[in-house]
């Protein structure tokens, strides 16, 4: 699986956007870029995924480059409930071994 | 549609002891994997279950033991504790389609501390 790498820690205002950047330059063409969020000492939970296109569901926008070597996913009104650690890891499948790396720990400040 | 369901939420036990963990995958999924989610190493894959029967394993000894069930719940089982065993456990279900947008969803996961 390829590796990622993601911001250690970013600041977000309450209400507006946030924009988290992943780095995955060495992803394969059958490799889908996930995003899990953490929020402390709970289970992690799925937000998104895609391959090529920029996916969006109720609870964010996944925007892929064309060279598909960096994405961002995006909380388009961020509240406090949304701090957590996010996780973006590329797999193949969901039979794939989940791997989280650091992740980046996202606070919504009010 | 509830999601995956794990009990206990939270044990703890005495080194030597052994402790049973189960899981209730989300209706309608088969594939059960579980995971051991510590500050220092991290989330690390123990073993992937689908039809009741072990697909994958992790790097872990043999005193991490599972099972899955034909209604595909699934149970995780370490014997002989260790201080080292604590950790959240974490489970996580999958339809297994066999396709590529499938999903894998969490559960709440059991806390085990081992004293």
């Amino acid at each position: 699986d390829a590796k990622t790498t993601q911001p250690p820690s970013m600041d977000c205002a309450e209400g507006r956007a946030a924009n988290l950047p992943c780095n995955h330059s060495t992803i394969s063409g059958n490799e889908y870029v996930y995003w899990y969020r953490q929020i402390h000492s709970q289970g992690p939970q799925y937000i998104i995924h895609g391959l090529k296109n920029n996916e969006t569901n109720e609870m964010a926008s996944l925007i892929i480059t064309e060279d598909r070597k960096s994405s961002t996913l995006i909380l388009p009104h961020a509240t406090l409930r949304d701090t957590a650690v996010y996780y973006c890891i590329a797999m193949k499948t969901s039979y794939d071994k989940v791997i989280f790396g650091p992740g980046t720990s996202l606070s919504v400040i009010p | 549609k509830a999601g995956v369901t794990q009990t206990p939420r939270y044990l703890i036990k005495t080194r030597g002891q052994q402790v049973t963990l189960s899981c209730s995958p989300i209706s309608g999924h088969r594939s059960v994997s579980w995971y051991q989610q510590t500050p220092g190493q991290g989330l690390q894959f123990l073993f992937e279950y689908f039809s009741e029967t072990q697909r994958n394993k992790g790097n872990f000894p043999g005193r991490f033991s599972g099972r899955q069930f034909s209604n595909s719940r699934s149970e995780m089982n370490v014997s002989t504790l260790e201080l080292g065993d604590s950790a959240l456990y974490l489970c996580a279900s999958s339809l297994a389609r066999f396709t590529s947008t499938d999903t894998q969803y969490f559960g709440p996961g059991t806390r085990l501390t081992v004293l």
